[in-house]
């Protein structure tokens, strides 16, 4: 089944303490995304990677990390979380810009 | 800026009744235009899409959308409400050609009554 996969999908972490959310795709796609979700915000996206070992900074970058070692990974990083990104975090994946933005089930993140 | 706007935060309507989200963006050129929905718990799944051509554009669970250039908009459109419409819509602007950047708008919540 083609599908984007996040790990974990709920987390409880204090602050300061370095975490991964993982993100995989199985479709082969080149482009990878990260969001947060915040009530009354909409998605808001963090990275994006337009390939292998390509990345760049979306509109929300402070305080996270990606790396794209594979295809198929995308991994969000925050090396020092804070209460202020407790969040619901999607990963996404697309073949090309132009078509639809595949999502995952979501990681429900909170620092204390 | 690039930004995309849905004013409406909550819209309640009548089982069977019509809908109509609204979604406008501001953009220098025509960018690509999305419509998302996000069922209580789950993630985004994509109802439909403009790149170019038709601004008509037909999506799944009976959606349609318009793109107006000349007001900047691409409103979602249902003709006949179903209690499983209930969830939130967002819009979205994909930046071409291929700058990979997306701006979601901060969503409508539809409230489907019986």
């Amino acid at each position: 089944e083609a599908q984007v996969t996040q790990n974990p999908r709920y987390l409880i972490t204090v602050t300061g303490k370095k975490l991964t959310v993982t993100c995989s795709q199985n479709m082969n796609h080149e482009y990878m995304s990260w969001y947060r979700q915040d009530p009354g915000l909409g998605l808001r996206q963090i990275y994006y990677s337009m390939n292998v070992e390509v990345t760049d900074k979306g509109d929300v970058p402070e305080g996270y990390k990606v790396s794209r070692k594979e295809k198929r990974n995308f991994p969000l990083i925050l090396e020092s979380p804070s209460p202020n990104q407790t969040s619901l975090y999607f990963c996404a994946s697309s073949p090309r810009t132009e078509l639809e933005q595949y999502f995952g089930p979501g990681t429900r993140l909170t620092v204390t | 800026a690039q930004s995309v706007t849905q004013p409406d935060i909550h819209i309640t309507v009548s089982e069977g009744a019509s809908l109509e989200l609204r979604c406008n963006y501001s953009y220098g050129a025509t960018p690509y235009l999305f419509w998302y929905v996000q069922s209580p718990g789950q993630g985004l799944q994509l109802l439909l899409k403009y790149f170019s051509g038709d601004t008509l554009v037909q999506g799944i669970k009976g959606f349609e959308a318009e793109f107006k250039r000349s007001q900047s908009s691409f409103n979602l459109r249902k003709p006949s409400v179903h209690w499983s419409d209930a969830a939130e819509y967002f819009c979205a602007v994909g930046e071409p050609p291929g700058t990979y950047k997306y701006i979601f708008g901060t969503g409508t919540r539809l409230k489907v009554l019986a």
